[in-house]
């Protein structure tokens, strides 16, 4: 079973500073999203990574893929309030018994004013 | 506004019962995916439907079916009802079988 671990579980930080959550596999995909979910909504796509090594840039929100494809990471830059939300990573793969995704259990990230 | 729309947003029912959830992808989208969502577990994938038939089978129980009609919205049926079962619900779409997801707002099940 293709398994992503999410770190750290928790985060609560002060309004300004800069945070990097992580997620992690034993195994490669072939793409890996980030989404972020507010209470009572869905996930939202935040961006899709394909290639090892990629970096993309979102305003404050910088994600990397890891250059073997196992592991990625987003890092925010002068966090907001705002910012305040669940962060789920998804693995992407062909085939199998999970559909095509693999989601993390996410990062419960708390912005303090 | 996602695009995919999900009914009823909250379920409230006894154990035993049966519900039916429903979801409308966003327009074009062929593929419905049906995730379930608990606190401890994060987002357990059910079930995915391309274009009326069933693409993949997660995690998904006995008591539990889905199908993805003509007009391509899907519904989840839930049956012989358990406590365990509270959790949210949603449903996705997506245009192919690969790339992101659309997701809906979510139906939140309580089974009292």
């Amino acid at each position: 079973t293709q398994l992503l671990e999410q770190s750290p579980q928790f985060l609560s930080i002060q309004e300004g500073e800069n945070l990097t959550v992580y997620c992690n596999s034993s195994s490669v995909f072939s793409s890996l999203q980030w989404y972020r979910q507010e209470p009572g909504e869905g996930p939202v796509l935040l961006v899709t990574v394909v290639t090892g090594g990629e970096v993309k840039k979102l305003k404050r929100l910088t994600f990397q893929f890891g250059d073997a494809r196992k592991d990625s990471s987003l890092h925010i830059t002068a966090a907001q309030p705002g910012d305040t939300g669940l962060y789920l990573c998804a693995g992407g793969y062909y085939g199998g018994s999970q559909g095509n995704l693999i989601f993390g259990k996410g990062t419960k990230l708390s912005v303090k004013p | 506004d996602s695009g995919v729309t999900q009914t009823p947003k909250h379920l409230i029912t006894a154990t035993g019962q049966r519900v039916t959830l429903r979801c409308s992808p966003r327009s074009g989208d062929l593929s419905v995916y049906w995730y379930q969502q608990s606190l401890d577990q994060g987002l357990q994938f059910l079930i995915q439907y391309y274009n009326g038939e069933e693409r993949a089978k997660g995690n998904i129980l006995e008591r539990f079916s889905a199908q993805q009609f003509p007009d391509l919205h899907s519904e989840l049926n839930l049956s012989s009802l358990e406590l365990g079962d509270s959790a949210l619900y949603f449903c996705a779409s997506s245009a192919r079988d690969r790339g992101g997801y659309t997701f809906g707002s979510g139906t939140r099940l309580t089974v009292v």
